[in-house]
């Protein structure tokens, strides 16, 4: 089956612009997740969603960057006043979030964010 | 916070030697750890998943320790080949939390 995808693939932007990355999950995953991998590190925790809901909000370094999931499926991180520092692959990741076992994440490709 | 740390940053290895890559956690409290493996330009593969309670898994020619109380595991790629060059990451999950906690990765090149 279709793969947890990741849209655009590359996005370039001029600081101050807006921009919204988009992430369509698994089917039937409730869970989705929002990472941030800067060059050379591990992928950083930004966002969970359980359904509609963002369960954990923790990771957003601050209050330019808000993401939803309206419907409980697709996902939009949205980053206002883009700065150099938001350059970054943007990860994706959904997962089926059953009670009591080990919760697989299945990751996109990753949106490459460029601020110039 | 938990903090995870990968050694060595990057290997290169001769085609067919066994491949052995650490990953090292403060913190004993986990639900499990996962194995990931990044070619460039792609996202994240799992490999493989050891639950808290367990010491070991195994996929293949790949095989992975967990010893929690010491805060380490170990991925062993046994007979490597050029298609296993590629960034492996270790992850942990805390009980009750779902965010992992990723480290920075052992890139691997396999030379034919």
């Amino acid at each position: 089956g279709a793969g947890v995808s990741q849209t655009p693939s590359n996005k370039v932007t001029e600081k101050g612009k807006y921009v919204e990355l988009r992430c369509d999950p698994i089917s039937g995953h409730t869970a989705l997740y929002w990472y941030r991998q800067s060059l050379g590190q591990g992928p950083e925790f930004l966002i969970y969603f359980q359904g509609t809901g963002a369960a954990d909000d923790s990771g957003l370094p601050n209050d330019r960057f808000f993401a939803v999931r309206p419907e409980g499926s697709v996902s939009t991180l949205k980053i206002q006043r883009t700065e150099r520092g938001d350059s970054a692959v943007y990860l994706c990741a959904s997962s089926l979030s059953l009670a009591g076992g080990p919760d697989t994440q299945y990751f996109g490709p990753g949106t490459r964010l460029t601020v110039l | 916070k938990q903090e995870v740390t990968q050694i060595p940053a990057a290997l290169s290895v001769p085609e067919g030697e066994n491949l052995v890559l650490n990953c090292s956690f403060t913190d004993s409290a986990i639900y499990n750890l996962q194995w990931f493996r990044q070619d460039p330009g792609k996202g994240l593969t799992s490999l493989l998943l050891i639950q808290s309670s367990q010491r070991e898994q195994t996929s293949g020619r790949l095989n992975a320790s967990l010893d929690k109380s010491s805060g380490r595991s170990t991925l062993y790629i046994a007979a490597s080949q050029p298609g296993d060059s590629a960034t492996y990451l270790c992850a942990v999950e805390k009980p009750n939390d779902y965010k992992l906690s990723f480290g920075a990765g052992t890139t691997v090149t396999v030379r034919a």
